[in-house]
C-alpha cells in the first residue's frame, strides 16, 4: 500500500531563514510519481513539482529546492533565504503506477510553515 | 493557471437538508477527484473519477455520492446534511496519466 508520511506538523522560522520539509514515502512500485503542493490561507491547492521515480536529480526553482533520494524513500524540499509570503501548508503527495486510469493521488499530513517578520 | 472551479465557497446548513457541491473544469481532464479536508489539515480522498460514467469510492467512507455526466462537471450531493459533515470539500481534476492535479478553491461546510 501507498503512504507518505510528513512528519512535521509545524515549524515556525524567522524570515531569510532556510527551511526543509520533509517527506517519507512508501511504495511496492517501482513506477511513482511525486509532487508537492502549496496551500496558502486562501485554501486552493497550488502544484510546485512534480518528480517521478527514474530521475533522482535534485531540481531548483528560485528559493526552492527538492532531495529525492530513492535509497532512502524521500523527497525533501528546502525553502532558502524564507519570506513571509512562504507561509502556508505543504503537502508531499504520491501517485503510483505508470500512466493509466487507475492512479490516485494520496497526501501526507502537511506541514504547516509559519515565517515570522 | 488552473481553470477549475467550485460553488460556494461557503455554506452554513442545517441538519437534515440536501446539499450539492459544484465542481466544473474547463481543461477537458479526464480525471476528477473530491478529497475532505479536516480542520487539522488532512486531505482524505473520499471521491474520483476517470471520465464520464465513472465514479468510484476514495480511501475515506462518506455518506456523499457523487455523478458524472459531462467531462467538466463532478458535483457532490449530501442528501441529508449533519454536524459531521462539516469540513472543507476540495474537488480537483488532471489527465489520465500521472500528471499534476488541479485544484479548486475549495467549499467550507458548516452544518448547524
Amino acid at each position: 500500500a501507498q503512504k507518505v508520511t510528513q512528519a512535521q506538523t509545524e515549524i515556525s522560522v524567522v524570515e531569510k531563514e532556510d527551511v526543509t520539509l520533509d517527506c517519507v514515502y512508501e511504495t511496492r512500485d517501482t513506477t511513482y510519481y511525486l509532487f508537492w503542493y502549496k496551500q496558502p490561507p486562501s485554501g486552493e491547492l497550488v502544484f510546485l513539482i512534480r518528480r517521478n521515480s527514474f530521475d533522482e536529480q535534485n531540481e531548483i526553482s528560485g528559493r526552492y529546492s527538492w532531495n529525492f533520494q530513492k535509497s532512502t524513500s524521500s523527497f525533501n524540499f528546502t525553502i532558502t533565504a524564507s519570506q513571509v509570503v512562504d507561509s502556508a501548508v505543504y503537502f508531499c503527495a504520491l501517485s503510483e503506477g505508470y500512466g493509466g486510469a487507475t492512479n490516485k493521488l494520496i497526501f501526507g499530513t502537511g506541514t504547516l510553515l509559519a515565517v515570522q517578520p | 493557471e488552473a481553470d477549475i472551479y467550485q460553488t460556494p465557497r461557503y455554506l452554513v446548513i442545517g441538519t437534515g437538508k440536501k446539499i450539492t457541491l459544484e465542481c466544473s473544469q474547463t481543461m477537458g481532464h479526464d480525471k476528477m477527484y473530491w478529497y475532505q479536508q479536516d480542520p487539522g489539515m488532512e486531505l482524505h480522498l473520499i471521491h474520483y473519477s476517470y471520465g464520464v460514467n465513472s465514479t468510484e469510492k476514495g480511501d475515506l467512507s462518506s455518506e456523499s455520492t457523487v455523478s458524472r455526466i459531462r467531462t467538466e462537471h463532478f458535483p457532490l450531493t449530501l442528501e441529508s446534511a449533519r454536524p459531521s459533515h462539516t469540513s472543507q470539500y476540495l474537488c480537483a481534476s488532471s489527465e489520465l496519466r500521472n500528471t499534476e492535479a488541479f485544484f479548486g478553491q475549495g467549499t467550507r461546510l458548516t452544518v448547524v
